[in-house]
């Protein structure tokens, strides 16, 4: 069975600071990856994805992550944190099978100040 | 193009009420999902329905029945409440072969 880990329930950041939030997966095969962004309040919303095709995957509002095979990771990073940015960020992992479907991890909430 | 909508909002029920949590797309998407939502815990699956005419359990189907009505429409129904059922719902829809799942906004449930 697949799992995913979000290290770190809650991470702090100051305005034009680096973000990096940390999930790392456990599959036995190479999974499909995803990071989806919850502002409060609201359903979660679609960041980014990777599907093998490059291990770098650029998402919406300046988000990227890398995936790592070697240290089965799929961290998500953004140069410069804005305070918009503030809301709880998830991982997922999905499976190949005909249902396909999500596993989340627990989630980082991510503050930014000022 | 409304996406995924789901009603109601929010609901309050006492302990043994029934109630049924409706969820449509207008997406075309084939698979349909019922997710919950509590601290800490990230998304649960409930349900799910990979196809029009067929629904599965996931994680933590006990408490809960599903209806997919037809390919629009996926329904979430607790015949009797109980508090341990107090959360947020998301209804969700999928397509393609990466099954890139777009989410409702959710239905605030509290059951006393």
């Amino acid at each position: 069975a697949q799992s995913v880990t979000q290290l770190g329930s809650h991470v702090s950041v100051s305005e034009g600071a680096l973000v990096l939030l940390r999930c790392n997966y456990s599959s036995s095969v190479p999974p499909y990856l995803f990071w989806y962004v919850q502002y409060p309040n609201q359903g979660l919303q679609l960041l980014l994805k990777y599907t093998s095709a490059a291990t770098l995957v650029k998402g919406i509002n300046g988000f990227e992550a890398e995936f790592k095979k070697s240290e089965t990771s799929f961290h998500l990073t953004k140069p410069s944190a804005h305070m918009s940015d503030a809301a709880e960020y998830f991982c997922a992992v999905s499976d190949k099978g005909s249902a396909r479907q999500l596993t989340f991890g627990s989630g980082t909430q991510l503050t930014v100040l000022p | 193009n409304a996406g995924v909508t789901q009603t109601p909002k929010f609901q309050v029920l006492k302990t043994g009420q029934s109630m049924t949590l409706q969820c449509a797309q207008d997406m075309n998407h084939n698979s349909m999902y019922w997710y919950r939502q509590d601290p800490g815990m990230g998304l649960r699956l409930i349900y799910y329905s990979a196809s029009e005419g067929t629904t599965d359990k996931g994680e933590v189907p006990n408490g809960y029945n599903v209806s997919r009505l037809n390919k629009r429409e996926f329904s979430l129904r607790l015949e009797s409440a109980a508090p341990s059922q107090t959360s947020v719902y998301f209804c969700a829809s999928g397509t393609g072969s990466l099954n890139e799942q777009y989410f409702g906004p959710g239905t605030r449930l509290t059951v006393t």
